[in-house]
């Protein structure tokens, strides 16, 4: 598999508590992705990333933000976490020059109360 | 935007019958992908296709590109417990860095 690592691989929150996830790559991969799991909506692109300080709102994207610093790292934070964001969340990465493969890390089961 | 669409959105099959699940976009695509998730796991890339009517096959699973390119297919041949899992197509739009998944279809297999 791809040197893809997600943290926390679990949390349980409260609504209203800020939270940020990580997603931390050895691969040296351009692109970087956020996406989040729901029974009934299948894989849904919250952000994604093209470069080191280059990111992009998915179809997903309301009261979530992102930072790229460096090119390993991709951080998820939701300010205000909200009962609608308990979610399995799954990073991708993807390498060469876009529409390639994409590589998911093994998620990051989120539970807001 | 976007809309890719896939069905059925479950399939319960005899191990040893085939399965199949087919994907439509509103939109040509540019490329086609299909990944399966195990219970419990993450995707797993299976495959790209990006030619107008491309076939690929790997063992028992023969993908397909439609002649429009707004739509795919999976068909597996005689499954077995091992395909268990859900199969999601994913699309790219002309000069876009966005996967589009579609739901998945579940599949369950009955040895």
């Amino acid at each position: 598999d791809a040197g893809i690592t997600q943290s926390p691989r679990h949390k349980v929150t409260e609504t209203g508590t800020p939270v940020t996830l990580r997603c931390h790559q050895t691969e040296n991969h351009r692109y970087m992705y956020w996406y989040r799991q729901d029974p009934g909506h299948g894989l849904r692109l919250i952000h994604y990333s093209y470069g080191v300080k280059d990111t992009d709102k998915g179809e997903v994207s309301d009261g979530y933000s992102v930072s790229r610093s460096k090119t390993e790292d991709f951080l998820l934070t939701l300010e205000s976490a909200t009962s609608s964001q308990t979610s399995v969340y799954f990073c991708a990465i993807a390498g060469g020059v876009g529409n390639q493969p994409q590589h998911f890390g093994d998620g990051t089961r989120l539970s807001i109360l | 935007g976007q809309q890719v669409m896939q069905i059925p959105q479950y399939q319960h099959v005899q191990e040893g019958e085939d399965f199949t699940t087919y994907c439509n976009s509103s939109t040509t695509l540019s490329n086609i992908q299909w990944y399966k998730q195990r219970p419990g796991g993450h995707p797993v890339f299976l495959i790209q296709l990006v030619k107008s009517g491309e076939v690929k096959k790997q063992k028992r699973l023969t993908f397909q590109f439609g002649e429009a390119k707004k739509n795919s297919s999976l068909h597996i041949t005689a499954t077995q417990t091992t395909d268990v899992g859900t199969y999601f197509c994913a699309g790219t739009g002309a000069g876009s860095y966005q996967l589009t998944f579609g739901k998945g279809t579940k599949l369950s297999v009955i040895p």
